[in-house]
């Protein structure tokens, strides 16, 4: 099972910063957050992944509480082309256990 | 530079055919993944090749087999295609570290449909 939950669905007009939040309450301490999105119709794409600082480069800004049970990935300024399903997914950075599991991931519709 | 390749982007089988879906590495990465993503679903988790040797294994039976090549090309099969092999299979590539684990790059998928 995901160790992750998500919002289902979320909405964001076009030009506004878009937040999109993630709970990983069963965090544990070696464990990294990683954001990929799926725009449809093709493979998932990597966006970002922190371990406890907040993390920012050209395509988004990750922030984690301080308890590291939370995040939230901002979109600064939303595009149509960011309409996509974005996951959230916790994983060991290091070691035998390579595998992501996802789980179903927001769906980000940005209106214009 | 090129990313992640897959081949052929679209499949149609009949139940109980055998299926080879092949994969491309990132150029610099010498480690492949597969994961089946369900309609709706997220992907989950196949298999993991690296110096042409399966390392991890998600819970699938063994009717799911792969391959990878000395060029880092990587093959998965199915064999005795069941109706609910129907799926998007995604191939991802990174590069091996003794230290942190580089993030996954994805091929656009194969989608196979079996009748």
């Amino acid at each position: 099972d995901a160790k992750t939950t998500q919002p289902p669905s979320m909405d964001c007009a076009e030009g506004r910063a878009a937040n999109l939040p993630c709970n990983h309450s069963t965090i544990s301490g070696n464990e990294y957050v990683y954001w990929y999105r799926q725009i449809h119709s093709q493979g998932p794409q990597y966006i970002i992944h922190g371990l406890k600082n907040n993390e920012t480069n050209e395509m988004a800004s990750l922030i984690i509480t301080e308890d590291r049970k939370s995040s939230t990935l901002i979109l600064p300024h939303a595009t149509l082309r960011d309409t996509a399903v974005y996951y959230c997914i916790v994983r060991a950075n290091a070691g035998n256990n390579r595998k992501l599991i996802w789980g179903l991931g927001t769906s980000l519709a940005v209106n214009p | 530079d090129a990313g992640v390749t897959q081949s052929p982007t679209h499949l149609i089988k009949t139940r109980g055919q055998q299926v080879t879906l092949r994969c491309s590495p990132k150029s610099g990465h010498d480690t492949v993944s597969w994961y089946q993503q369900a309609l709706g679903q997220g992907p989950q988790f196949i298999f993991q090749y690296y110096e042409e040797e399966e390392r991890q294994r998600g819970n699938f039976p063994d009717r799911f087999s792969g391959h990878q090549f000395p060029n880092y090309s990587s093959e998965l099969n199915v064999n005795a295609l069941l109706l609910g092999d129907s799926a998007l299979y995604l191939c991802a590539s990174s590069k091996d570290s003794p230290g942190p684990n580089s993030p996954l790059h994805f091929g656009n998928g194969t989608r196979l449909t079996v009748t």
